[in-house]
């Protein structure tokens, strides 16, 4: 069966710190891999997405960064944290051939 | 900009009662439409999901109501239960381009014992 893992659960980083969130997929090939970010009114907003290894489109301009170095691990930096990237960070997958989309557990990051 | 507007963002329901929550669309190209469920410090997990061919589609006390000439969907709980607190989201892709899934703002729901 497959599974997404993304760690970590909670972090909390000061502001200017550098970000690196990792998220992990196992009994899937080639999935579409995303990133969105979840904000009190806002929904779930689209960071990133990734059809393939080394391949990453951006939704919205921001201070973050996203990396495909495998074909099932997905990556999300920021050099500089800014306050405002504060929020709930989601992983997710899709298979080519399901529509349905499947999401970590989320981590909560909180810049101060 | 939003490509799923979503109403209401808070919703208050008696155990027993029926919670209907609405999303719009403007995207013609979309032809999936799902919801999902997300509980407190979790991620979102599916519910139900419809596709444009059929105007409604019913799984237990869950039911999606489509009406494709409005561009409207609509998530019906039926017998509502205190265990269906959470937060729902709505939301739509197609199969073209990156098949990229779109979020409605939430709704977050309370059922009252």
């Amino acid at each position: 069966s497959q599974t997404i893992h993304q760690w970590p659960a909670t972090l909390v980083q000061p502001v200017g710190s550098p970000l690196s969130l990792e998220c992990t997929v196992e009994g899937t090939s080639n999935p579409n891999l995303y990133w969105y970010r979840q904000a009190a009114g806002r929904g779930l907003q689209l960071l990133f997405y990734s059809v393939g290894i080394g391949q990453i489109s951006s939704e919205v301009p921001q201070n973050l960064s996203a990396s495909r170095p495998q074909d099932r691990q997905f990556i999300l930096s920021s050099k500089k944290l800014l306050l405002s990237d504060s929020g709930f960070y989601l992983c997710a997958w899709r298979d080519r051939a399901n529509t349905e989309a499947f999401f970590g557990q989320g981590t909560r990051l909180t810049v101060v | 900009q939003q490509q799923v507007k979503q109403s209401p963002q808070s919703l208050i329901v008696q155990k027993g009662g029926i919670s209907i929550i609405n999303c719009a669309y403007e995207n013609t190209a979309f032809d999936y439409f799902p919801w999902y469920q997300q509980f407190p410090g979790k991620g979102p997990a599916l519910l139900i999901a419809i596709r444009p061919d059929v105007s409604e589609k019913k799984e237990g006390r869950f039911t999606i109501s489509f009406n494709k000439s409005a561009k409207q969907f609509s998530l019906h709980i039926m017998d509502s239960q205190p265990g269906d607190s959470a937060t729902y989201f709505c939301a739509a892709s197609s199969q073209t381009g990156a098949n990229n899934l779109f979020f409605g703002t939430g709704t977050r729901l309370t059922v009252i014992p």
